[in-house]
């Protein structure tokens, strides 16, 4: 059971507009630590998307973006493509754990 | 330009212990506010964060399995190390390192090796 709940799976057309949730409590997201979000092709080590909420390393397309609200957090990706087909995972620091946590993941389906 | 390599066993029988190493390039242990992490993935399960170490030899584990690891550097060999203590089935996981960026974030990431737990 992950600190951080995501969906299992969403889908899109090509093209498409989709959204990732990540909901927390109030001693990760909602005590004030950034959300990352990962993205992973099966046997592949995970790459950073996004970092302090909404920032995108070099190289990431602005078709990605990251926003944070309260206890929970979304990953949006417009203009959907093929090679976006990948697990995507939220991550963020818990305050009460003294820890750094992970979601669930949630594999993405290019229709 | 940072990379990270994981090197250790394929194999381990259960209630062995787990040694791990974590082999760095492009950055320095040494450095002020520097830190890296183990992480770790179940076949077609989540990410698990196990452990981090940061420059100052502060080491941070992860509740659930504090017991049963240990994190150390040897900072004149670029490397990390992670000790999993009682291996169980369970344990069967892709083992990553990764650096910790400024954010929390892990932002560089080893290619990772993947242990298996079987007699």
């Amino acid at each position: 059971q992950s600190v951080l709940t995501q969906p299992p799976s969403v889908s899109g057309a090509p093209g498409q507009r989709v959204t990732i949730s990540c909901t927390g409590t109030s001693s990760n997201i909602g005590a004030g630590p950034d959300v990352h979000w990962y993205q992973q092709v099966p046997g592949t080590a995970p790459k950073v998307l996004i970092y302090g909420n909404n920032y995108r390393p070099s190289g990431v397309p602005d078709r990605f973006s990251g926003s944070k609200s309260a206890t929970s957090a979304s990953l949006a990706i417009s203009g959907l493509q093929a090679e976006d087909e990948a697990d995507y995972y939220c991550q963020s620091y818990d305050t009460s754990l003294s820890a750094w946590v992970f979601g669930g993941g949630t594999k993405l389906t290019v229709l | 330009q940072i990379t990270l390599k994981e090197s250790g066993p394929t194999v381990v029988r259960p209630t062995q212990t787990l040694t791990l190493t974590c082999t760095f390039s492009g950055f320095s242990l040494g450095t002020n506010g520097v830190g890296v992490a183990w992480i770790r993935q179940p076949p077609g399960k989540a990410l698990e964060w196990l452990a981090l170490i940061y420059w100052d030899d502060d080491k941070r584990y992860s509740p659930s399995l504090r017991s049963r690891l240990t994190i150390t550097k040897d900072t004149s060999k670029n490397q990390v190390v992670l000790t999993l203590t009682n291996m169980d089935p369970v344990d069967t996981a892709t083992y990553f390192c990764a650096h910790r960026g400024r954010f929390q974030e892990f932002d560089y990431w080893g290619q990772g090796t993947l242990v298996t737990v079987s007699s």
